[in-house]
């Protein structure tokens, strides 16, 4: 199946810095790539769509300044937290939409958990 | 707007038990409908889906059928192991505008098997 790789696997980093996830379909062209948030023991809460070379579409209450998603190709999409504090604390995922909109697949990536001392 | 709902967890089971998590849904026109599996620490995996009305979506002995008249997807196995621990996510996907962009899902249920 379609893989979708996501780097760096686990972050840790102080208060006040930015961190950057990368988020790259390894065996196909995406067009669409989505960030989501996931606290512990919850479900995915979608932050933002990314289009492949236009500006991210935000999700209501999603800071665009502080999470600046930059999807540069049609295989990689770059989150980046930025002035990261520990309530940015989480487990972020990506995934890349593969084939038609009938068929709407997402694969996801492994996931990135970022700590912020 | 379209949600789904499943069932809280966590589920316990022993090792051969037959297993059920349920998951309604509510949307418009009609939607994809997925079940993903998310091990500990790590991103979900697609386990099965199913894009029309009674089609049956199957996968290491996982099946769902998408049931258009209870808006249901109920997720079956008939013998569950160990290694099927994990989180399992039931989501649905629109199909009408920017909806069938984006996935809507299910709180997640928990299944935990023991030996």
């Amino acid at each position: 199946g379609a893989v979708v790789s996501q780097h760096p696997s686990w972050v840790i980093c102080k208060s006040g810095t930015s961190v950057k996830i990368e988020c790259r379909s390894l065996d196909f062209q995406a067009t669409t790539m989505f960030w989501y948030r996931q606290f512990p023991k919850q479900s995915l809460m979608l932050m933002a769509t990314s289009n492949e070379g236009s500006k991210a579409t935000y999700e209501q209450g999603v800071e665009k300044d502080k999470f600046l998603i930059n999807h540069a190709s049609l295989t990689l999409s770059t989150l980046t937290v930025t002035s990261a504090h520990p309530e940015d604390s989480s487990f972020y995922i990506c995934s890349a939409k593969l084939g038609t909109l009938a068929k709407n697949i997402q694969y996801f990536g492994a996931g990135t958990r970022l700590s912020v001392l | 707007g379209d949600s789904v709902t499943q069932m809280e967890g966590p589920v316990t089971l022993s090792e051969e038990a037959f297993l059920t998590i349920n998951c309604t849904y509510t949307a418009t026109g009609y939607p994809s409908l997925f079940w993903y599996v998310q091990y500990p620490g790590e991103g979900l995996q697609l386990l099965l889906k199913a894009t029309k009305a009674d089609d049956k979506g199957s996968n290491k002995g996982f099946e769902a059928t998408y049931r258009k008249e209870t808006t249901s997807f109920h997720l079956e196995k008939g013998s569950v192991q160990v290694s099927d621990s994990a989180v399992y996510f039931c989501a649905l996907s629109g199909i009408s505008g920017n909806a069938g962009n984006m996935l809507t899902f299910g709180g997640g249920t928990r299944l935990m098997v023991k030996p």
